[in-house]
Order: C-alpha cells, then sequence, then structure tokens
C-alpha cells in the first residue's frame, strides 16, 4: 500500500457519460496530481493541486476537470467521454520537491 | 512536445547480466530525475533519483548515471533478476516547478 488510495479501481461506462474518479493523498503531501496513461503511451501530466489550488495544467481536455477538496482528497471528473479516452489514471502525491507517490490507478473503460 | 525520451521500448536481458535502461531530455532546465518501475496492474513506484549536482547514485543493485553536457541518463540493474521485469519510466522536473515530466517508458524482461 502506497498510501495514495484510487477509487474506483476500475470502471466500464458509456460514450457520452460522465464519471468521477477519486484519490486520497499520502498523509502529510500537498501536492495531488493526475496522469492518464492509455495503451503503449508514456504517463501524460493531466493536472496538479497544491493545497487545494490548481498549480500546473497539462494536456487536459476541456472535458476533463479537476478539484482538490479542504481535505486534500482530489478528484477528476470526465465528462462527454469517448471510446479514445479509455486509460487508466493515475494519482500521484508528493510532498514539496519530493519525488511522487502513485495510486494504483482507475482502469476506465469506455463502450 | 516529449521533453523526456526513452527511445527504447523494451529491453531482454539473462538474468546475473547487465540491464542499461536510457533516457534523453531536452530541457536544460531540469535538474532532478527519478527512475520508476512499474508492474501490471500496478501504480509506478518510485525507485532511485538523482539531483543535477551529482553524476551518479547508488542504491544497492540500481545506479542512475547523469550526463548534463549529454543531456542523457542511464539507470544500471546490476545483477539483473526475473523479478526486475517491469516497465521502467524515468521522470525529469525542473526544482522550482515541481511537476515531473515522463518518458513512455521501457519494458525489461529478465529471462531466467
Amino acid at each position: 500500500d502506497s498510501g495514495v488510495t484510487q477509487t474506483p479501481k476500475h470502471l466500464i461506462t458509456a460514450t457520452g457519460q460522465r464519471v468521477t474518479l477519486r484519490c486520497s493523498p499520502r498523509s502529510g503531501d500537498l501536492s495531488v496530481y493526475w496522469y492518464q496513461q492509455s495503451l503503449d503511451q508514456g504517463l501524460q501530466f493531466l493536472i496538479q493541486y497544491y493545497n487545494g489550488e490548481e498549480r500546473a495544467k497539462g494536456n487536459i481536455l476541456e472535458r476533463f476537470s479537476a478539484q482538490q477538496f479542504p481535505d486534500l482528497h482530489s478528484e477528476l471528473n470526465l465528462s462527454s467521454l469517448e471510446l479514445g479516452d479509455s486509460a487508466l489514471y493515475f494519482c500521484a502525491s508528493s510532498p514539496i520537491g519530493g519525488a511522487y507517490t502513485f495510486g494504483s490507478g482507475t482502469r476506465l473503460t469506455v463502450v | 512536445d516529449q521533453q523526456v525520451k526513452q527511445n527504447s521500448p523494451s529491453l531482454s536481458v539473462q538474468e546475473g547480466r547487465i540491464s542499461i535502461l536510457n533516457c534523453d531530455y531536452t530541457n536544460s532546465m531540469f535538474d532532478y530525475f527519478l527512475w520508476y518501475k512499474k508492474y501490471p496492474a500496478e501504480g509506478p513506484t518510485f525507485l532511485i533519483s538523482i539531483s543535477s549536482i551529482k553524476d551518479k547514485n547508488e542504491d544497492g543493485r540500481f545506479t542512475v548515471f547523469l550526463n548534463k553536457s549529454a543531456k542523457h541518463l542511464s539507470l544500471h540493474i546490476v545483477p539483473s533478476q526475473p523479478g526486475d521485469s517491469a516497465v521502467y519510466f524515468c521522470a525529469a522536473s525542473m526544482n522550482t516547478g515541481n511537476q515531473f515530466y515522463f518518458g513512455t517508458g521501457t519494458s525489461l524482461t529478465v529471462i531466467p
């Protein structure tokens, strides 16, 4: 157990639907990151939050949004889902300037 | 724009031999580098790091080398073991930004 908890582990949904992925960071870590890993692709950075505020944005689609709550857990919202959104979504947390600790990921399948 | 590149998608090595995984980067502002290991159905796990003030960092069987002038780092695993079979990602950051840029990964297979 890495200390970073992601739920659900698996999600199957239809095109056009909306889903919410949840992440609880490791205790004490203020930064949360979301990454997408599609088939044969590396880890693509989506977005970073630090202590509730958006810190950096990567290749995140407009259909996707995220937030970090006062208790530091984070949610990634994916809407108007397309087949190409099927991927592994990882959350990671870190202390300031430190290495990331990743969760085990949510596997999203859009059918 | 892929700022961190791992040009070898896969690598096979005999058990007991050395595994060398390579990583190149384009941004000269990167000054902190990590290697992660990922097994199927699991999240990446931190393996070893190196700061730009060093050119080598060693942890047991794992050694990371950094060549700043060539913008190149490599991970050496000696001796390789079957349990090392996994996908290895390198990642780089600018210390102030704290955002890590990841390579596309190299799948290592260690043959018993």
